[in-house]
């Protein structure tokens, strides 16, 4: 089945500074992929989608320029939180959906990548 | 847009019950309608979909079905055992790969021994 690989799995960095994350399609090509940002026993909360080749689509209330969001190639894509503070601090998951096939419509989630902004 | 509304948020079953948990979803245009499972600490994983051209699906024992004309789909687990403990996400979707999944706020799911 598809596999979404997604590093790192837990970052600890210093208020200030900027952390990478990133997600690849291990074996499939994934135009759309979504980042979705979930608080302890919360739902997921879609921050936004990575088109592959094209600008971010962010949801409301999500600051594209505190979440930079880059989709270089159609199996990576990327998520940088910049100037990270402790209230950045939760979990981050990203997921892709297969572009075709029966595997069209299966959403597949990475690992997730626990964040923590001393 | 899509709204997606799941209940009981908790629900607590002796081991060997069944489980049920509910979705409305309002956009009668989303036509997959994932289930995932989510283990603390881990990656939510798809336990079982349905299309909106089919009216129930079976796998072991987790079946859900989908009324369309309700816009309500649910989740039944049969003889539940205490690894069946998570939290389960419904979701709705159309078709596409760009369209996104709108979930439901979750049910932690508790199975006694």
């Amino acid at each position: 089945g598809a596999v979404v690989s997604q590093h790192p799995s837990r970052v600890i960095c210093k208020s200030g500074t900027s952390v990478k994350i990133e997600c690849r399609s291990l074996d499939f090509q994934a135009t759309t992929m979504f980042w979705y940002r979930q608080f302890p026993k919360k739902s997921l909360m879609l921050m936004a989608t990575s088109n592959e080749g094209s600008k971010a689509t962010y949801e409301q209330g999500v600051e594209k320029d505190k979440f930079l969001i880059n989709h270089a190639s159609l199996t990576l894509s990327t998520l940088t939180v910049t100037s990270a503070h402790p209230e950045d601090s939760s979990f981050y998951i990203c997921s892709a959906r297969g572009s075709f096939g029966t595997g069209a419509n299966v959403l597949t989630f990475g690992a997730g990548s626990r964040l923590t902004v001393l | 847009g899509e709204n997606v509304e799941q209940h009981p948020s908790t629900l607590s079953v002796q081991e060997g019950d069944s489980a049920v948990i509910k979705c409305t979803y309002s956009d009668s245009a989303s036509n997959y309608f994932p289930w995932y499972k989510q283990e603390l600490g881990k990656r939510p994983q798809l336990i079982i979909d349905i299309r909106s051209n089919v009216g129930e699906k079976k796998d072991q024992r987790i079946a859900v079905t989908l009324n369309k004309t309700a816009k309500h789909f649910s989740l039944h687990i049969t003889e539940t055992q205490p690894e069946d403990s998570a939290v389960y996400f419904c979701a709705a979707s159309k078709g596409g790969a760009g369209n996104q999944f709108y979930f439901g706020t979750g049910t932690s799911l508790t199975v006694i021994p």
